[in-house]
């Protein structure tokens, strides 16, 4: 049973830079929520996405956006890259209406804008 | 204001010791849920346990356990036997108005190091 996927694991951008983080869920799931973890904090919700729309948006800029895939699988995209970007991005997934809609993370893509 | 509020930073435990994580939460809404994650160094979050509001038994999962007091509005995370494994950070997280709010609400977290 595959569990949630995210690539790349690793990435160097600079500023002004535009950057595309991809996920696929858990096997089963159908719906993708994105986080970013800043050094030392606890994980903020950027959105949650599930039948390719964007069902709910935290306090993220516009700058912020994403796209999900009738496979489920998702993109976060970020355009114009900040140093305070930098952090590690979680992405969750879940199957609506199941299990208490339990988010389950992938390992993360830890991104670094220089 | 903080959803979620972990007072401990960072907590050391004998190995084959139990360890009580404290999580206190603030919401005005009667349907919400609570769930714990653990983060080791790798940086994936992993599920461990969840309890909803309207649960009237304290969940546990194994060696998990949580305390829940819903007056006192505190969902602690007891670990128990502790392992050299269990040392990681540790997340309290909420999701409020379950049929309307999907985000988790976490909090800042509390490392725990288990000594041999």
């Amino acid at each position: 049973d595959a569990g949630v996927t995210q690539s790349p694991t690793h990435l160097i951008k600079t500023r002004g830079q535009q950057v595309t983080l991809r996920c696929s869920p858990k096997s089963g799931h159908d719906t993708v929520s994105w986080y970013q973890q800043a050094l030392g904090q606890g994980p903020q919700f950027i959105f949650q996405y599930y039948e390719e729309e964007e069902r709910q948006r935290g306090n993220f800029p516009d700058r912020f956006s994403g796209h999900q895939f009738p496979n489920y699988s998702s993109e976060l995209n970020v355009n114009a890259l900040l140093l305070g970007d930098s952090a590690l991005y979680l992405c969750a997934s879940s199957l609506v209406g199941h299990n208490s809609e339990t988010q389950y993370f992938g390992p993360g893509t830890r991104l670094l804008v220089l | 204001a903080q959803k979620i509020t972990q007072t401990q930073p960072g907590m050391f435990v004998q190995e084959k010791e139990a360890v009580t994580l404290d999580c206190t939460y603030d919401t005005s809404d009667p349907s919400y849920g609570l769930f714990w994650y653990k983060q080791p160094s790798s940086g994936e979050m992993i599920f461990l346990i969840y309890q909803g509001s309207y649960d009237q038994q304290n969940a546990t999962e194994g060696r998990y356990s949580l305390n829940f007091q819903k007056a006192r509005k505190s969902a602690n995370l007891v670990i128990s036997a502790s392992q050299l494994g269990d040392s990681a950070m540790y997340f309290c997280a909420m999701r409020e108005g379950v049929w309307n709010d999907y985000k988790l609400s976490f909090g800042a977290g509390t490392t725990v190091t288990v000594r041999a």
